[in-house]
């Protein structure tokens, strides 16, 4: 069974910064593309970053691009999410997703198929 | 980015309807379309991907279709445990968007 364990959510205070892990297990990790989706209270889901299962690729939404950092060790089967620079609009429950894919046509289509619990990050001042 | 809008916003529906959600892209997305479940306290669970391929373990009466920029997500005869927030997803690009979401109530 595939299982997602998000950890290092908390209050932190405006410009600080915290580092969110995910520990994934009942797949082989270093084989498959990660992501963090977050959802800020009461609304609907925002994609964060992605990163390939080699850790080549990365892509940041525009809402945190030069702020957070994604990254993973795939010894540890662990993501990561460093953020730094955290704004009141941060406060969220982020999500770390696992990727699945398909191929259509000869292209691949991505999607959000395994999700963790979640971990609440609180920005304060 | 790719914005995605669904339709409606919420919607209030009865055991046995047949209810359908409407996604609408911005600009062509082909079939990079995904739909998901959330439901209150939880993380969001896979429905459908490729805009019309079943999620294993996904129930039947779940089905979408749509290409381009028109999508729908079709229950075909609701149940109690359907009552859930909805959401499309485009991965078309890599700025992946979703749209608001719909608030579906039994």
């Amino acid at each position: 069974e595939v299982q997602l364990m998000e950890s290092g959510g908390g209050l932190v205070q405006r410009g600080g910064s915290l580092r969110l892990s995910c520990a994934g297990s009942g797949f082989t990790f270093s084989s498959y593309s990660m992501n963090w989706v977050r959802q800020a209270p009461g609304k609907g889901l925002e994609w964060v970053s992605y990163i390939c299962s080699s850790c080549s690729e990365k892509y940041y939404a525009d809402s945190v691009k030069g702020r957070f950092t994604i990254s993973r060790d795939n010894a540890k089967n662990t993501l990561y999410l460093q953020m730094n620079g955290l704004r009141d609009e941060d406060t969220a429950v982020y999500y770390c997703v696992r990727d699945g894919a398909t191929m259509v046509r000869g292209a691949p289509v991505r999607f959000f198929q395994h999700w963790g619990q979640g971990t609440l990050v609180t920005v304060s001042s | 980015d790719i914005q995605m809008t669904q339709s409606p916003s919420s919607l209030s529906a009865s055991v046995g309807d047949r209810v359908t959600i409407t996604c609408r892209a911005r600009q062509s997305i082909s079939t990079f379309l995904n739909w998901y479940q959330q439901k209150p306290g939880e993380a969001p669970k896979l429905l459908i991907y490729a805009a019309s391929t079943l999620e294993s373990g996904v129930p039947s009466r779940f089905s979408g279709s749509g290409s381009g920029t028109d999508f729908t997500l079709t229950i075909s005869s609701l149940q109690p445990e359907d009552s859930a927030t909805y959401y499309c997803q485009q991965s078309y690009n890599t700025a992946y968007t979703f749209g608001q979401g719909t608030k579906l109530e039994i």
